[in-house]
């Protein structure tokens, strides 16, 4: 069975730094692509990132191009998101999501989620 | 940057055909993608490439993708079916995009 396990959410001051970790089990994690998708309180789903499967290709949407970084470690069966100056508008829900394709190049559609890990920026 | 526009409610009586559009400049050029997602759950795909669906989807969930306007049609909907649904493309300038959502609304 997939499972897709998202930490380290939290309350985190404006400016300030956090790291998600996603913990895949249930398949074979170096041969898919992963994503990282956001839905602030209330509001619809928003693409952040996404990292190849050989970690060859990260892309990023334009509002955390230079403050976020996808990475992942194949050995750990694990993604990460290194999230730097934070802003209130970063305040979501953040899903780590499963490429449906082996070894696709990160154009490929979800087809497994996590629960999700909550960030909260705020003074 | 590309958007996707969706509308934000459909309301459908249980039996009949719920069909939620999705569009977009030209977004019959490229694949659309579908994904269900009930009050504190997280989002499943229903439909991937327009029309195909993974398995232990029922077969009353359909798609299609013509000119401006892809369609996810839901037939003899239930009660289960009320959730938000996003549509979902790749775009080359845009990389992920979603549609901003469509809450239906099972009267």
């Amino acid at each position: 069975e997939v499972q897709l396990v998202e930490s380290g959410g939290g309350l985190v001051q404006p400016g300030r730094s956090l790291r998600l970790s996603c913990a895949a089990s249930g398949f074979t994690f170096d041969d898919y692509a992963m994503h990282w998708v956001r839905q602030p309180p209330g509001k619809g789903l928003e693409w952040v990132s996404g990292i190849s499967w050989n970690s060859g290709k990260m892309t990023y949407a334009d509002s955390v191009k230079g403050r976020f970084t996808i990475s992942r470690d194949n050995a750990k069966n694990s993604l990460y998101l290194q999230m730097n100056s934070l802003r209130s508008e970063d305040t979501a829900l953040y899903y780590c999501a499963k490429d449906v394709t082996v070894r696709g190049v990160n154009t490929e559609p979800f087809d497994y989620w996590g629960q999700g890990a909550l960030v909260t920026v705020s003074s | 940057s590309y958007v996707l526009t969706q509308p934000p409610s459909v309301s459908v009586a249980p039996g009949e055909t719920a069909s939620i559009t999705c569009g977009g400049n030209n977004i019959a050029r490229t694949s659309v993608h579908w994904y269900r997602q009930k009050p504190g759950q997280a989002p499943v795909l229903v439909i991937y490439y327009d029309s195909d669906r993974p398995s232990g989807i029922p077969e009353r969930f359909s798609g299609s993708n013509f000119g401006s306007t892809a369609t996810l049609t839901i037939s003899r909907v239930e009660g289960g079916d009320e959730a938000d649904y996003y549509c979902q493309v790749w775009d080359s300038s845009s990389d992920w995009v979603f549609g901003g959502g469509t809450k239906l609304t099972v009267l």
